[in-house]
């Protein structure tokens, strides 16, 4: 059964710091990896999809990476502002031959202190 | 650029009654999933659907059924609704299998 987790759950620092998001999943046979933000209330806005076969994504100050092999990816974020305040999920992908299945984690409440 | 469309943004309703959330993917996309999210959880995936055809289920309840039409919208319907059903309802598309989600901006359905 594919599982995925977030660690930390919650996540204060001052603005400025680098910090860094994880994320964990089971089935290492993975299609993708897209990590997302969500504003309270508000949709899912995608930061950076990672292909299996792609070891890193940058966009701007976000990094994310991906070591498939021990089922886990990380969300970098440098220089953080009090607007990256937001809840961040990752989302996997699995493809399999009967289905395809995308499941989230449980996210990582961020706050970024001004 | 367009994005994917849910309608309507809120929808109110009371227990037992019938809801109908629609989703348009952004145009091209062949593939939509629908997800569930409750106060402060996680989104939950319900069904997926590619090329028209159901693609994988997840936890929707037997209550609730989903198709996608000709022009790739699809239909969330759900039955006999229940407070433990009001939640935020996402739709996301995608080109296939290997392209990105994007997710649209939900339905709130509140159920009273």
């Amino acid at each position: 059964k594919q599982e995925v987790t977030q660690i930390p759950a919650a996540l204060s620092v001052p603005e400025g710091e680098n910090l860094v998001l994880n994320c964990s999943f089971t089935d290492s046979a993975i299609y993708n990896l897209q990590w997302f933000r969500q504003d309270p209330g508000k949709g899912l806005t995608s930061l950076l999809l990672i292909q299996s076969s792609q070891r890193e994504q940058t966009s701007g100050r976000l990094n994310a990476s991906l070591d498939k092999s021990s089922g886990r990816s990380t969300l970098y974020i440098a220089a953080s502002q009090p607007g990256d305040s937001a809840t961040y999920l990752c989302a996997v992908k699995w493809v399999k031959t009967s289905y395809d299945k995308v499941i989230f984690g449980p996210g990582t409440s961020l706050s970024v202190i001004p | 650029a367009a994005g994917v469309i849910q309608s309507p943004r809120h929808l109110i309703k009371e227990k037992r009654e019938t809801a109908t959330l629609k989703c348009y993917p952004i145009p091209r996309h062949d593939t939509v999933y629908w997800y569930q999210q409750g106060p402060g959880q996680d989104p939950q995936f319900l069904i997926s659907f590619y090329e028209k055809m159901q693609s994988d289920k997840g936890s929707i309840p037997d209550r609730f059924s989903a198709q996608q039409f000709s022009d790739y919208h699809s239909e969330l319907n759900m039955s006999s609704l229940e407070l433990g059903d009001s939640a935020l309802y996402f739709c996301a598309s995608s080109l296939g299998t290997s392209d990105k989600l994007f997710f649209g901006s939900g339905t709130q359905l509140s159920v009273l």
